[in-house]
């Protein structure tokens, strides 16, 4: 069975750091390409960032670059999100995504984890 | 970057009656080289994380109940629910996956009349 389990969300203040981190099992973690994808609260889905399977390639929505990392683990089989100089609109649930159809970049998301959330407030 | 605008933005049906959400791109997600259109649907129940229902505009995921179909290309997309059930309330968002941003539709929240 396929699992994705995300940790590390929590109250931060703003220009606060947190670092996500997404445990995968039930496939081959490192063969394919990983993301992350936000949600505000009763808001819709919104990409925030992806990272090819050996982790060199990485790409980052508008409103978190120079922020936001990504990185990967693939001996852990952990995905990572870590965020700095965090903003309030940067509340939201994180959810990790994989793509396992195939190792190209361009596939559906096929499993999500069920997200942490990240609030960030005074 | 690509623009997914989906209509309507709430729907109410009976149970037992279609249900239709459409989705438009602001580009063609169709790649000419294979013939497929990089097009998905996703349905989110309160408190879940959303779930693969459709890819490739048409196909429908392992488990998926055959009364959820996808129909369009290019441009124009459809997601169908031919019998609406209680279990298919949920809020369905379209996204297209040809390139980043991986943009997502706004979300169509799908009740029961």
């Amino acid at each position: 069975e396929v699992q994705l389990v995300e940790s590390g969300g929590g109250l931060v203040q703003p220009g606060g750091s947190l670092r996500l981190s997404c445990v995968v099992s039930g496939f081959t973690f490192s063969s394919y390409w990983m993301h992350w994808v936000r949600q505000a609260p009763g808001k819709g889905l919104v990409w925030v960032s992806r990272i090819d399977p050996d982790g060199s390639d990485t790409t980052y929505a508008d409103s978190v670059k120079g922020r936001f990392t990504i990185s990967r683990d693939n001996a852990k089989n952990t995905l990572y999100l870590q965020m700095n100089s965090l903003r309030a609109e940067d509340t939201a649930v994180y959810y990790c995504a994989s793509q396992s159809f195939g190792s190209g970049k361009y596939y559906p998301f096929d499993c999500w984890g069920q997200g942490t959330l990240v609030a960030v407030s005074p | 970057d690509f623009v997914m605008t989906q209509s309507p933005d709430s729907l109410a049906v009976s149970l037992g009656e279609r249900a239709t959400i459409n989705c438009k791109s602001s580009q063609s997600v169709l790649y000419s080289s294979n013939n497929k259109d990089y097009l998905a649907w996703y349905q989110q129940k309160p408190g879940q994380p959303p779930k693969l229902l459709i890819y490739w505009a048409s196909t429908r995921e392992s488990g998926v109940p055959d009364r959820f179909s996808g129909s369009g290309s290019g441009t124009d997309f459809t997601l169908s629910i031919s019998s609406l059930q209680a279990e298919d309330v949920a809020v369905y968002y379209c996204q297209q996956y040809w390139g980043s941003p991986y943009t997502f539709g706004q979300g169509t929240k799908l009740e029961i009349k």
